[in-house]
């Protein structure tokens, strides 16, 4: 059956007190892995997506990585402005679906 | 500021209420979503439009009715809701996930049912 699951649910950090959050995933014929921002009351903001093994994006103090089974996203030096829940999704096969992880809720403390 | 406009941002209506929430995007994708979410949970999905035509319903209660007038276009008619409805819902479009083209979310309408 294809999963998300993402951990921690929750973290608190200090400020530039670097870490990672995990995402693992069980999906047939991986076509993309995506991991979004959303700030309360708003949509999710699209990040990375990442479509292979070995693959890492980077943007600012976010850096994904990709595994055969799971996905990293290291947060370097955080800031409180990256605060927010951070999730991420994969397609099932041949569906134009996402299967979205529960979430980690992120908060930085100054 | 995001490429996708839901409107209006905040409804409140009673449960005998008829409304509509609107979404529009001009980037040219093919697929449009519709999507529930309640406080500390992902998005869930209700419904899928591929190239103006309905591709998934999730079992969605019928006082859901999704339309797709056109590719930039999506609304969602509201009728009779219950007070569990009340959520943000959100619009979504994207070129085609099969193709691992990401989904692109508006910032949502928080809708309360009174």
């Amino acid at each position: 059956e294809d999963q998300v699951t993402q951990s921690p649910e929750a973290l608190r950090l200090q400020e530039g007190e670097s870490s990672s959050l995990n995402c693992s995933y069980t999906v047939s014929g991986l076509r993309g892995l995506f991991w979004y921002r959303q700030d309360p009351g708003k949509g999710p903001e699209f990040l990375f997506t990442l479509y292979s093994a070995g693959e890492e994006k980077e943007k600012e103090r976010l850096k994904a990585t990709l595994t055969k089974k799971e996905s990293f996203l290291h947060i370097t030096a955080p800031k409180p402005e990256d605060s927010a829940t951070y999730l991420c999704a994969v397609p099932p096969y041949n569906t134009d679906k996402l299967i979205f992880g529960t979430g980690t809720r992120l908060q930085v403390f100054p | 500021d995001t490429e996708v406009t839901q409107t209006p941002k905040h409804l409140v209506m009673g449960m005998t209420n008829k409304k509509s929430l609107k979404c529009e995007q001009h980037m040219g994708h093919r697929a449009m979503y519709w999507y529930k979410q309640k406080a500390k949970k992902p998005p869930e999905l209700m419904f899928v439009y591929s190239y103006e035509k309905l591709s998934i319903n999730e079992s969605v209660p019928s006082r859901f009715s999704p339309e797709c007038p056109n590719s930039s276009l999506l609304n969602l008619h509201l009728h009779a809701l219950q007070p569990e409805d009340s959520a943000l819902y959100l619009c979504a479009s994207s070129q085609g996930l099969q193709g691992g083209q990401p989904q692109h979310f508006g910032d949502g309408t928080r809708l309360s049912i009174l």
